[in-house]
């Protein structure tokens, strides 16, 4: 069954370091996404991207971050100088249309 | 704002109980509602809910939109210890040009043997 594959599963950085997060989307999928949950909290919307651009990014989602799909599979998210409290668990999901499937996450802790 | 809110936000029952959750939902242009489980990690779909009073069934699992009375249910019957985890309801607002998700906080769900 196709899936949302994301690398690394778990990355440790230090404070003020870029990131750069993976996802490899399910192949016939049309819409692309980045949530993140906080530990203990609800899972929150960042970024929609569709048509190679980005259709909605949500307050979260400043400056400080970026998506790209530089080639045919790839979707990533950049954080170009991570904080304390971006450390959360970050999923990449993909659509056709409607329902999302998830990837298993990377867990971003920045120390 | 698109607001959901699930009920209750844990639970703790035996293996062969039956169990609801409940979600309600106010948002600008409602388009559809999701379930999604979570155990460890990823979210895994369960359920999308679109139009009022069709029952959605797989296994145990079954889930019933109201979309005059803005909530759905999501009813899991002779609950199992494998049933644990956090089940999370979404709703996608038609108004955007995607199918962004908005979530609420979810119900835990304990199932003891």
């Amino acid at each position: 069954e196709p899936e949302v594959t994301q690398t690394p599963s778990h990355q440790v950085t230090q404070m003020g370091q870029e990131v750069i997060l993976r996802c490899v989307p399910i192949s016939n999928h049309l819409y692309f996404y980045w949530y993140r949950q906080i530990l203990g909290q609800k899972v929150e919307f960042l970024v929609s991207f569709y048509n190679n651009e980005i259709s909605e990014k949500s307050e979260i989602f400043d400056d400080q971050f970026s998506v790209e799909r530089p080639d045919g599979s790839n979707f990533t998210l950049k954080i170009r100088s991570t904080k304390l409290e971006d450390s959360a668990m970050y999923f990449c999901a993909s659509s056709y249309v409607g329902e999302a499937f998830f990837g298993q996450g990377t867990r971003l802790t920045v120390v | 704002e698109d607001k959901v809110v699930q009920s209750p936000l844990s639970l703790v029952v035996h293996e062969g109980d039956t169990v609801t959750l409940n979600c309600s939902y106010e948002v600008t242009n409602f388009r559809s509602l999701l379930w999604y489980k979570q155990e460890k990690k990823a979210p895994t779909f369960l359920f999308m809910l679109t139009s009022s009073g069709i029952e959605k069934k797989s296994g145990r699992l079954s889930s019933i939109l109201d979309k005059k009375e803005l909530f759905s249910i999501l009813n899991i019957t002779a609950t199992q210890t494998g049933d644990s985890a956090i089940y999370l309801c979404a709703v996608i607002d038609s108004g955007g040009s995607n199918y962004k998700l908005t979530f609420g906080k979810g119900t835990l769900l304990t199932v003891n043997p």
